[in-house]
């Protein structure tokens, strides 16, 4: 069983679409995240929910919605698409926000 | 913010050698997760050590919070663990990382 599971692993689209990423965890976890991976591997924070709540929007472009339905998921929905989105996206979750954090398996998006 | 310093950027290794990675933060945390990232781009817990020592097989890790390190100790390394080890900060409701490690082992 997949703990942190994202759809899809990749996603190849033209500028200005509209997509979004899946996120679902089965751990039971109140907390997740959002996470951007650039082309040089850095991992940045973009958002943090805490049982449902937005607790962290770290300067991300309104473009970018998070929506969490319930507390097992947290989807990413990305308007209008810009060359400079393409990265991989990681989803993320822990049981408290200062407990340990386990990952997705990323999702590679490529803006053409 | 938080800042967290990982040294060194690049390390090639013979299969079979040791060798330690190290983390230095700026402040205070409340944790902090070594991660291995393979090369099929999977991010890996190895370690969740605000303080102290842990023990997984070959790999080790000791936190120093007060002094705001921690090290990772790699024994025996062998090509498998070839790939990117991150060490990553819990502050404010979320996870800083550091920019990495890139650690190639040659057989």
């Amino acid at each position: 069983d997949t703990a942190v599971s994202q759809t899809p692993k990749y996603l190849v689209t033209q500028m200005g679409n509209d997509k979004s990423i899946k996120c679902e965890q089965n751990l039971g976890h109140d907390t997740m995240y959002w996470y951007k991976q650039d082309s040089k591997k850095f991992l940045k924070i973009m958002f943090s929910y805490n049982n449902k709540e937005l607790i962290i929007n770290e300067t991300v472009p309104n473009r970018f919605s998070p929506k969490s339905p319930d507390k097992a998921h947290l989807n990413l929905h990305i308007n209008s698409l810009e060359l400079g989105d393409s990265a991989v996206y990681f989803c993320a979750s822990s049981q408290e926000w200062d407990r340990v954090a386990f990952f997705g398996q990323g999702t590679r998006l490529t803006v053409v | 913010g938080i800042q967290v310093e990982q040294s060194p950027p690049d390390l090639i290794l013979q299969e079979g050698a040791n060798s330690t990675l190290r983390c230095n933060f700026s402040d205070s945390v409340n944790n902090l997760q070594w991660f291995h990232q393979n090369p099929w781009g999977q991010l890996i817990n190895l370690f969740y050590i605000p303080s102290g020592t842990k023990q997984n097989g070959r790999l080790s890790a000791t936190t120093v919070a007060t002094e705001r390190y921690s090290l990772l100790y790699i024994s025996s390394s062998q090509t498998t663990d070839s790939g990117v080890y991150f060490c990553a900060v819990l502050n404010d409701y979320k996870l800083s990382f550091g920019a990495g490690t890139t650690v190639t082992v040659r057989a």
